[in-house]
């Protein structure tokens, strides 16, 4: 099982339509984030999380919530999606112990389309 | 606010060869500077972190370099395979564990 897991991979939905997306680790990290990615932007962080009490925005957060339901779950919510929010979005995990801190582990992405 | 570049023209070398991609930024000093490799339809996936104070790191076949001076950063792959072909992105961190990310750089390897 993969270390970071997103559902959906792959959703097509209309405009005004409530979406969310699920991020779910087996990492025990304590630090989360949502990215997404466009051709030729690079990635773009929407909302971040230190912890299950501590949420922030990001760069990009108008249009988006997210919710830290636990130490492994952080999920990331287009409350009326629109046209222009169609993109690739990541969910990534960071420890902040041990031999891997510092680095960045990613989930395999959830293609978004908004019609 | 925080511009990160990256030559977003592919690179196309020939195998054995050692691939050269850069990565500049502005506007920040960061503490530590990141490289991933992302194949299509994939998540990035860590390659190597190189810290302020560090020169040059090296994994195998891969070494980074990191100029504070220049605010440049250097990747290069020697030796290089089919198998290396990929985007590679670099990312900074900023303000406590944030990070910027560049788009990144396409790399094909010719056989």
């Amino acid at each position: 099982d993969a270390d970071v897991t997103q559902t959906p991979r792959n959703r097509i939905t209309k405009t005004g339509k409530r979406i969310m997306l699920e991020c779910s680790q087996t990492k025990g990290h304590d630090r989360m984030y949502w990215y997404r990615q466009d051709p030729g932007l690079g990635l773009r962080l929407i909302y971040y999380s230190f912890d299950v009490k501590d949420i922030n925005k990001g760069e990009i957060s108008d249009g988006y919530s997210v919710s830290r339901q636990a130490q492994a779950k952080f999920s990331l919510s287009l409350e009326s999606a629109i046209p222009n929010q169609t993109a690739l979005y990541f969910c990534a995990t960071m420890g902040t112990r041990g031999p891997n801190t510092g680095e960045l582990f990613f989930g395999e992405g959830s293609r978004l389309t908004v019609l | 606010s925080q511009k990160i570049e990256q030559n977003s023209e592919a690179l196309n070398i020939q195998e054995g060869k050692t691939a050269t991609l850069t990565c500049n930024y502005t506007n920040y000093s960061p503490a530590y500077l990141q490289w991933y490799r992302q194949d299509p339809g994939r998540g990035p996936v860590f390659l190597l972190l190189i810290r302020e104070n560090e020169k040059e790191k090296r994994k195998e076949r891969l070494k980074v370099t990191f100029d504070t001076t220049l605010k440049q950063s250097l990747f290069h792959i020697t030796a290089s395979q089919p198998a290396d072909s990929a985007t590679y992105l670099c990312a900074l961190e900023y303000n406590f564990n944030k990070f910027y990310f560049g788009s990144g750089t396409k790399l094909n390897v010719k056989p």
